[in-house]
């Protein structure tokens, strides 16, 4: 069974400053995806940005961006110029490339709170 | 606007009540999830359906029953068997096949008391 591990339940960061978000995860398989969501105060869960396990050019999405490292099995978000729209739950999520059943499921870790001041 | 809607966004129920918590997509989605949300932890897998009248217990589905009558609709019903029903409960769905993200709805807070 796969497991999600992030070890900082929280974080803070200064406007306009530069975070980053610790994850680890545990597998045997060669090819997956991995995920940030943000959830912010409303609970919604929001997408932040996806990585491909078999690609090795790290994903970014406007400021934010990961560094995957898939022998370390390490997957860390950064957030750039950091925004109060920023401050929230975020979760790192692993899914198996097998995409029917309840392998599809989104294995997630327990989340890092980030606080974002002025 | 396609998405996801669950209702109510909080429940309130007295021990030893099933409750039933609705979960409707217009996304045109194969697949719908039931995850479940503890302080301190992750979501955690409790029902997928990948199709109509189709659908597989996850990883703590003891306590829980669903249906999928309809592609739109994924209701999930907490029995009384349920030991800690109090929790965050949080509907997904995708587009069954590779690379498909899961598009979450609002969730609902359900307290039992």
């Amino acid at each position: 069974a796969q497991t999600v591990t992030q070890s900082q339940p929280e974080m803070s960061v200064q406007e306009a400053e530069t975070v980053t978000l610790s994850c680890t995860y545990d597998t045997s398989e060669s090819d997956y995806y991995l995920f940030w969501y943000k959830q912010p105060p409303s609970r919604q869960m929001i997408l932040v940005i996806r990585q491909e396990a078999y690609k090795q050019q790290n994903a970014t999405e406007n400021r934010f961006s990961v560094n995957f490292q898939k022998a370390a099995k390490s997957f860390s978000l950064k957030i750039s110029d950091s925004q109060l729209g920023d401050a929230a739950m975020y979760f790192c999520a692993y899914r198996s490339l097998y995409y029917t059943g309840t392998a599809s499921k989104l294995t997630f870790g327990t989340g890092t709170r980030l606080q974002v001041t002025l | 606007d396609g998405g996801i809607t669950q209702s109510p966004k909080y429940l309130f129920r007295k021990e030893g009540q099933n409750v039933t918590l609705s979960c409707e997509q217009n996304l045109n989605h194969d697949a719908m999830y039931w995850y479940r949300q503890d302080p301190g932890q992750g979501l955690r897998l409790i029902y997928y359906s990948q199709i109509v009248n189709d659908f597989q217990k996850g990883d703590i589905a003891e306590g829980y029953s669903v249906s999928r009558e309809k592609k739109e609709s994924f209701p999930l019903t907490v029995t009384s068997a349920q030991k800690n029903p109090t929790a965050f409960y949080l509907c997904a769905s995708s587009i069954t096949g590779d690379n498909h993200e899961q598009y979450f709805g609002p969730g609902t807070r359900l307290t039992v008391t």
